[in-house]
């Protein structure tokens, strides 16, 4: 089983800012098969980037993520009020596809 | 648009199952698979198994494998997750989500089902 493990915990940051959010996988995941999701309390996840680099339909281009093999990022260029909410990876690269523990971003 | 709606809560005794339905509405029910994944309170998300709807086809996660049955009636453009021997353990939130095949990432989601498993 691939685990996935977040880096940080938690970030503390202002509107505006820039956010780095680090996932790092225990075995090399296909750039095919990595994604990010937000997720807001009292809602389902929401995918934001598939196949490591590419924006789903409707994300703003403040999001962007990139990596390769084991280590992967995603970035927010600059924070909206909007944004604080917990960020997950997730590996779709092989059986059982696994998620990581997740970053929340929160306000400073 | 594409929805997924799930049925609602549910509160089960340790030992029972629970069976809980995921309505696709905006696209080919039979065109995409759908998969379950549940989150446990302060635990991250857990993938459990994906169902193919046009033939039945299904794969289950190793650590719930004679435990979950993942079905569907493509006539109600319905998935369903059926989990037996529930324990408190169990007590989650439980998600469908469709995968846009050939691509594998969850690009819509239900809004998710509590259950929770009480004495």
């Amino acid at each position: 089983e691939i685990v996935l493990t977040q880096s940080p915990d938690t970030l503390s940051l202002s509107p505006g800012e820039r956010a780095t959010l680090s996932c790092r996988a225990s075995q090399s995941v296909s750039s095919s098969y990595l994604a990010w999701y937000q997720q807001k309390p009292g809602q389902a996840p929401r995918l934001l980037i598939y196949d490591a680099s590419t924006r789903a339909t409707g994300i703003p281009d403040r999001f962007s993520g990139s990596g390769s093999g084991t280590d992967f990022t995603l970035t927010i260029s600059r924070l909206e009020p909007e944004d604080f909410a917990v960020y997950y990876c997730h590996q779709c690269d092989s059986s059982p596809r696994t998620f990581g523990q997740g970053t929340k971003v929160e306000i400073k | 648009q594409v929805l997924l709606v799930q049925s609602g809560a549910e509160v089960k005794s340790p030992g029972a199952s629970v069976k809980i339905s995921c309505k696709a509405s905006g696209y080919t029910f039979t065109s995409y698979p759908v998969h379950w994944v549940r989150q446990a309170p302060g635990q991250r998300l857990e993938w459990m198994g994906w169902i193919t709807p046009d033939t039945g086809d299904t794969k289950y996660s190793q650590k719930f494998q004679g435990r979950v049955t993942l079905t569907r009636d493509t006539s109600a453009s319905t998935a369903y997750m059926d989990l037996s021997s529930l324990d408190s353990e169990d007590t989650a939130l439980y998600y469908c989500a469709r995968v846009p095949a050939p691509s594998e990432e969850l690009d819509h989601w239900g809004q998710g089902t509590l259950v929770t498993v009480s004495s």
